[in-house]
C-alpha cells in the first residue's frame, strides 16, 4: 500500500523563521510534487520532481525551494516564511507517465503569524 | 496549458445515480483524464482516469466525449459518503500533473 508520510501535520510559526516541512515515501516512485490548498482557490502545485536531483517549478514556487537528493525524500523549505504561505500542504506521488495514479499525503497545516 | 472547467457544486439526493461534467476543451492529444476526491479533513485520493475510452471500476464510471473536450464522472449509486470535492485534471506523458482546479463540491442529501 502506497503510503506517503508528512511531518510535521500541524505547525504554528512565526514570520521570518525557517522552516521544512518534510515528505517521505514507501513505494520508490520517480514523481514526488507539493501542493498548496487555500480556500476557494483548489490545490494549486508548488514544485514537482521528476527524480533525484531534478525539481521543476509549479504555479506558486514563490517563497518555497525544495530538493531530491534521495528518491524516498522530497522537503519543502521555507526560508522566511510570510503570514500569506498560512495554508494546508500536501505532497503527492507516483510514478511518471500521463496514466500513473498520483497518492497524497495527510496534510500539513501551517500557520505563519 | 490545458485547463479543465467543472461547475463549483451540485446536489444529489441519496441512492441516485450523479454526473459530474468536466470541460477540458484545450486538451493534447497524449493527456489523460484523471478524477480524484477529496473528503473533509483529508487529503485527494484517486477515483479513475482514461484517455479516450470510457472506463469502469468499482467507485465510477468515466465517460469521454468522442473529441475528448470534455469527460463526465458517474456516480452509479451516490452515499452519504460520497460527499466531498470532486477534480477533473490532466496528466500528460512529460510527467507531470496539470493543475487542479477548484473542483466540484458534491453535496448528498439524505
Amino acid at each position: 500500500e502506497a503510503q506517503v508520510t508528512q511531518n510535521p501535520r500541524y505547525l504554528i510559526t512565526v514570520t521570518g523563521k525557517k522552516l521544512t516541512v518534510t515528505c517521505s515515501q514507501n513505494m520508490n516512485h520517480e514523481y514526488m510534487s507539493w501542493y498548496r490548498q487555500d480556500p476557494g482557490l483548489g490545490l494549486r502545485q508548488i514544485y514537482y520532481s521528476m527524480n533525484v536531483e531534478v525539481t521543476d517549478k509549479g504555479d506558486v514556487p514563490e517563497g518555497y525551494k525544495v530538493s531530491r537528493k534521495e528518491k524516498r525524500n522530497f522537503p519543502l523549505i521555507l526560508e522566511s516564511p510570510s503570514p500569506n504561505q498560512t495554508s494546508l500542504y500536501f505532497c503527492a506521488i507516483r510514478r511518471t507517465g500521463g496514466a500513473d495514479t498520483q497518492y497524497f499525503g495527510p496534510g500539513t497545516r501551517l500557520t505563519v503569524l | 496549458d490545458a485547463k479543465t472547467t467543472q461547475p463549483n457544486s451540485m446536489e444529489s439526493n441519496e441512492e441516485e445515480p450523479v454526473h459530474l461534467p468536466c470541460n477540458h476543451s484545450t486538451i493534447s492529444g497524449t493527456d489523460y483524464i484523471h478524477w480524484y476526491r477529496q473528503l473533509p479533513s483529508q487529503g485527494p485520493e484517486y477515483v479513475i482516469h482514461g484517455l479516450t475510452s470510457n472506463v469502469n471500476n468499482r467507485m465510477a464510471s468515466l465517460a469521454i466525449a468522442e473529441d475528448r473536450k470534455s469527460s463526465t464522472l458517474i456516480l452509479h449509486r451516490a452515499t452519504l459518503r460520497d460527499a466531498a470535492v470532486y477534480y477533473c485534471i490532466l496528466g500528460n506523458n512529460a510527467g507531470n500533473m496539470l493543475t487542479f482546479g477548484g473542483g466540484t463540491r458534491l453535496m448528498v442529501k439524505p
